[in-house]
């Protein structure tokens, strides 16, 4: 098992919708919490970072850490077909052996 | 431009061939992150170089080596290409210990035929 998992998609919505992009993780050692955005042939760009649990907002976006869960959540409030691109998940474990671990990506497209 | 710079963007070869990836940090970063992702893998951690020490190894296989230099750019050795080494390479810089983001250049394209 991965110690990060993410549906590799693709996430389909119409424009100005609601986008959930969504995380589990196995390790309990993470507590950064990051969000990228990498569009075609680029390299993946950082978005947001939380630090342990809680919400932190930017603009359109809202990143979500339950750590009691073992489930962070990226949200994209009126979708734009710019927000077209992958999105990877990443989460650093600081105690212990360090470790950055990204996830594999969901890829989304929105529709104009 | 995110500040980190790889060349060369595309890179096409023969197997069993030998090519030097590089990589310039974003001014002022000291650790330097290589990285390949392929459709099925995702982000697959190599190395990492903090100060032209080597600090962390990843799933870097014995064929590729890697080294940073005194001005702090790096270079990613990759030699006895197999087909299966095609992917995108990608370098990564950061502040020292940096508790979050990467700034990732914009790749280098591997295809080897």
């Amino acid at each position: 098992q991965k110690e990060v998992e993410q549906d590799p998609g693709p996430l389909s919505v119409p424009e100005g919708a609601i986008v959930s992009l969504n995380c589990t993780y196995s390790n309990s050692a993470f507590q950064y919490f990051m969000w990228y955005r990498q569009y075609s042939r680029k390299g993946p760009e950082l978005l947001m970072y939380t630090y342990s649990s809680g919400n932190k907002e930017d603009g359109r976006f809202t990143a979500q850490v339950d750590k009691s869960s073992k489930y962070i959540s990226l949200f994209i409030r009126d979708s734009q077909p710019s927000d077209s691109a992958t999105y990877l998940c990443a989460m650093i474990a600081t105690s212990g052996t360090y470790k950055y671990i990204f996830g594999t990506g969901t890829r989304l497209k929105v529709l104009a | 431009d995110s500040g980190v710079t790889q060349t060369p963007k595309h890179l096409i070869t023969a197997t069993g061939q030998r090519v030097t990836l590089r990589c310039s940090p974003r001014s002022g970063d000291l650790s330097v992150y290589w990285y390949q992702q392929s459709l099925d893998q995702g982000l697959q951690f190599l190395i990492q170089y903090y100060n032209g020490e080597e600090r962390a190894k990843g799933n870097i296989l014995e064929r590729f080596s890697a080294q940073q230099f005194p001005d702090l750019h790096s270079e990613l050795n990759l030699s006895s290409l197999e087909l299966g080494d095609s992917a995108l390479y990608f370098c990564a810089s950061s502040v020292p210990e940096a508790n979050y983001g990467y700034t990732f250049g914009s790749g280098t394209r591997l295809t080897v035929v």
